[in-house]
């Protein structure tokens, strides 16, 4: 069982519409997510954190954390052409291990215009 | 500011070169990282540094030797390294106390010939 999964993609919205990226996790004893985006050809781009179960919100952007059920989603709200990228889902898989990353394959999401 | 500065953008080396990568933070991180990332898979955590002090090597060949002089600099020495090392290297920091929140630089695009 892989460490952190990402629904298969590539996820395709129409402008103005919601994308939704699903996130599950093996450990449970994990402590820390985030969601980076990265353009083709760039560096990942942190653009949520999230801790605690429930719902953070930032700008366009909404992160979702169910501890309980090992899971954490990204929604981003009225997606912009700009949005489209590779979303990839990062779990601190342990809070005894604090530097190690879990990350997912990663999510391609296209926007059409 | 969360800016992680590496030099050089691209870098084209022979399999019998020595050269380094470099990676410098003024953002008064204490962790720092190595990652290798491959076309459309996820970043592979290569290196970390905490508190110059190297606590995390995932096995990476000796073909690569990673260098913390002090806090704020982290290098990636590289030495008969093969084809299949090729990649975009990318380097990261992160406060020690918040959960691997891990900020990226631009990241080297690795060609070896």
């Amino acid at each position: 069982q892989k460490e952190v999964e990402q629904n298969s993609g590539p996820l395709s919205v129409p402008e103005g519409a919601i994308a939704s990226l699903n996130c599950t996790y093996s450990d449970r004893g994990s402590q820390s997510f985030f969601w980076y985006r990265q353009y083709s050809g760039k560096s990942p781009e942190l653009i949520m954190s999230i801790y605690s179960n429930g719902d953070k919100e930032d700008g366009r952007f909404t992160a979702q954390l169910n501890k309980a059920s090992q899971y954490v989603s990204l929604l981003i709200r009225d997606s912009q052409p700009s949005d489209s990228a590779t979303y990839l889902c990062a779990v601190n898989p342990s809070a005894s291990n604090d530097y190690k990353l879990s990350f997912g394959a990663g999510t391609t999401v296209t926007v059409r215009a | 500011d969360t800016e992680v500065i590496q030099t050089p953008k691209h870098l084209v080396m022979g399999m019998t070169n020595k050269k380094s990568l470099k990676c410098e933070q003024h953002m008064g991180h204490r962790a720092m990282y190595w990652y290798k990332q491959k076309a459309k898979k996820p970043p592979e955590l290569m290196f970390v540094y905490s508190y110059e002090k190297l606590s995390i090597n995932e096995s990476v060949p000796s073909r690569f030797s990673p260098e913390c002089p002090n806090s704020s600099l982290l290098n990636l020495h590289l030495h008969a390294l093969q084809p299949e090392d090729s990649a975009l290297y990318l380097c990261a920091s992160s406060h020690r106390d918040r959960g691997t929140e891990a900020f990226f630089g631009q990241g080297t695009r690795l060609t070896v010939v």
